[in-house]
C-alpha cells in the first residue's frame, strides 16, 4: 500500500515557468519533508513541515502542508535548468520513527 | 565532515554470490536506515536502527540482513544474490531529536547477473 501519491509522476517545462506539485495521503502526518535528488546522487533535504496550513519558502521554492496534515504541495516560481532533478516527499506517522516516500515527481526545465 | 560514506560506490555480482554493502555517518546520529531505489518506485525502506544495538524491519527487508557494529557504522548484507535485488542502495541517518530528516549518502549501484 502506497501511502504518499505523488502527481504529477514526469513534467518537462521551459526556463521561467511555473510549476506545482502534490503529494497525498489518506494518513495523518506529524512531519513532511521534501527532498531534491539529482542524477547519481542521493536525496538532500529541502524543507520540513510540521503544522498543518504552514507556508515555508526556500528561494523560488513555496512548500505547503494541508490543513488536515494529509497533504502538501511544492511550487516553483521562474523556473530554472537548475531546479532539475527528482523531487520526494516524505512522511512520518506519529512516533514511527521512520518515514514513508512517494515515487517522486522528476522534473525536467529546458533552457 | 563527510557526512554519510558508503562503499562500494559500484558492484556487479553473479546470482548467489553474497557480499556486504558498508555505510558509516560521522555526525553522532542515532539512527540509520537503508533503502533501495528502483526506476519509478522512490526509496523503499529495507531495515531501520533507531539506536546502536537494535534493528528492524523495513517494507522490503526479504534477502538481506543487517549489522549495526557501532554508533556510526550499518552494514547491509545479502547472503545469496538474486536479480531482483538489482538496484541502487542509500544509507541514510537522522539525529534522535529530528528523526524525521534524513541524511542520505551517495548511493551504492548494484547489478546482479
Amino acid at each position: 500500500t502506497q501511502l504518499l501519491e505523488q502527481s504529477p509522476q514526469f513534467l518537462s517545462i521551459q526556463e521561467g515557468e511555473n510549476l506545482t506539485v502534490y503529494c497525498n495521503s489518506s494518513s495523518v502526518f506529524s512531519s513532511l519533508q521534501w527532498y531534491r535528488q539529482e542524477p547519481g546522487e542521493g536525496p538532500v533535504l529541502l524543507v520540513t513541515v510540521v503544522t498543518g496550513g504552514e507556508v515555508k519558502k526556500l528561494k523560488r521554492l513555496t512548500f505547503q502542508f494541508g490543513d488536515a496534515r494529509k497533504d502538501s504541495s511544492l511550487h516553483i516560481t521562474a523556473a530554472q535548468p537548475g531546479d532539475t532533478g527528482l523531487y520526494l516527499c516524505a512522511g512520518s506517522l506519529y512516533n514511527a520513527g521512520k518515514s514513508t516516500f512517494g515515487d517522486g515527481t522528476t522534473l525536467t526545465v529546458k533552457p | 565532515n563527510a557526512g554519510v560514506t558508503q562503499t562500494p560506490k559500484f558492484q556487479v555480482l553473479k546470482t548467489g554470490q553474497s557480499m556486504t554493502l558498508q555505510c558509516a555517518q560521522d555526525m553522532n546520529h542515532n539512527s540509520m536506515y537503508w533503502y533501495r531505489q528502483d526506476p519509478g518506485m522512490g526509496l523503499r525502506l529495507i531495515y531501520y536502527s533507531a539506536s546502536e544495538g537494535t534493528t528492524d524491519k523495513g517494507e522490503v527487508p526479504n534477502g538481506y540482513n543487517v549489522s549495526r557494529l557501532n554508533k556510526r557504522e550499518f552494514s547491509l548484507r545479502l547472503e545469496s544474490a538474486a536479480p531482483s535485488q538489482t538496484s541502487v542502495y542509500f544509507c541514510a541517518s537522522s539525529d534522535v531529536r529530528k528523526s524525521y530528516e534524513q541524511y542520505f549518502g551517495p548511493g551504492t549501484r548494484l547489478t546482479v547477473t
